[in-house]
């Protein structure tokens, strides 16, 4: 198994730009997650899905989108960056549900420019 | 903000010592509980789940303070590769939702041979 996958894993943008962040995992798990690490910061959630077809905000959605149209693949789309996208970002995934391990991507780090 | 609160260190100490790491949470319908553990510039991986009666896992011990909202990681005769950023995390849950986690912001561990 790979696990959970992201790509790219470094990624330098302009503000403004657009741009989708991949992430795939291979071990059928319903739950999957976007997060974002800042700095002295805890990692905050960005959207979440409980299963294909269906996704949530979480706490700081506001200029991302996600869709689920399959069970392994949940990318994060920005939609016009900002610098304060600039941040390292983590696709996670459990069995079930939110309560069970969270496996991690290796993160993809962005700068906006 | 439901918020989860970790001393952020760092905590250096030489092998084999003993060290103990607390997090608070303020939710107090929080029903699940778990230590992560981070390397640096790497992802958050699942050190242990956090049980109410308390639980080890070899040289790692993690309690569970309902009354008090707190809980805590008891690491014994530390190992060099326990240098580490340790996260706190607590699931809130609101509404009828299946809620989401809550990362603390870390403690760092460094051991020092």
């Amino acid at each position: 198994n790979a696990g959970v996958t992201q790509t790219p894993k470094f990624q330098v943008l302009k503000t403004g730009q657009s741009m989708t962040l991949q992430c795939a995992q291979d071990m059928n798990h319903e739950y999957m997650s976007w997060y974002r690490q800042d700095p002295g910061m805890g990692l905050r959630l960005i959207h979440y899905s409980v299963g294909a077809g269906i996704t949530d905000q979480g706490e700081v959605p506001n200029g991302y989108n996600v869709s689920r149209s399959t069970t392994e693949d949940f990318p994060l789309r920005l939609l016009s960056a900002a610098p304060s996208q600039t941040s390292v970002y983590f696709c996670a995934s459990s069995y079930g549900t939110v309560y069970n391990e969270q496996f991690f991507g290796p993160g993809t780090r962005l700068t906006v420019l | 903000r439901k918020e989860v609160e970790q001393d952020p260190g760092p905590f250096n100490v030489p092998e084999g010592a003993t060290v103990a790491f607390n997090c608070t949470y303020s939710n107090s319908a929080s029903q699940s509980f778990f230590w992560y553990r981070q390397d640096c510039r790497k992802e958050p991986k699942l050190l242990m789940s956090v049980y109410s009666s308390g639980n080890e896992d070899g040289r790692f011990t993690a309690q569970l303070n309902r009354a008090s909202q707190y809980i805590s990681l008891l690491i014994r005769d530390s190992k060099l590769s326990d240098s580490a950023t340790y996260l706190c995390v607590v699931n809130y849950r609101y509404g009828g939702s299946q809620g989401n986690l809550i990362f603390g912001k870390g403690t760092k561990l460094s051991v020092k041979p």
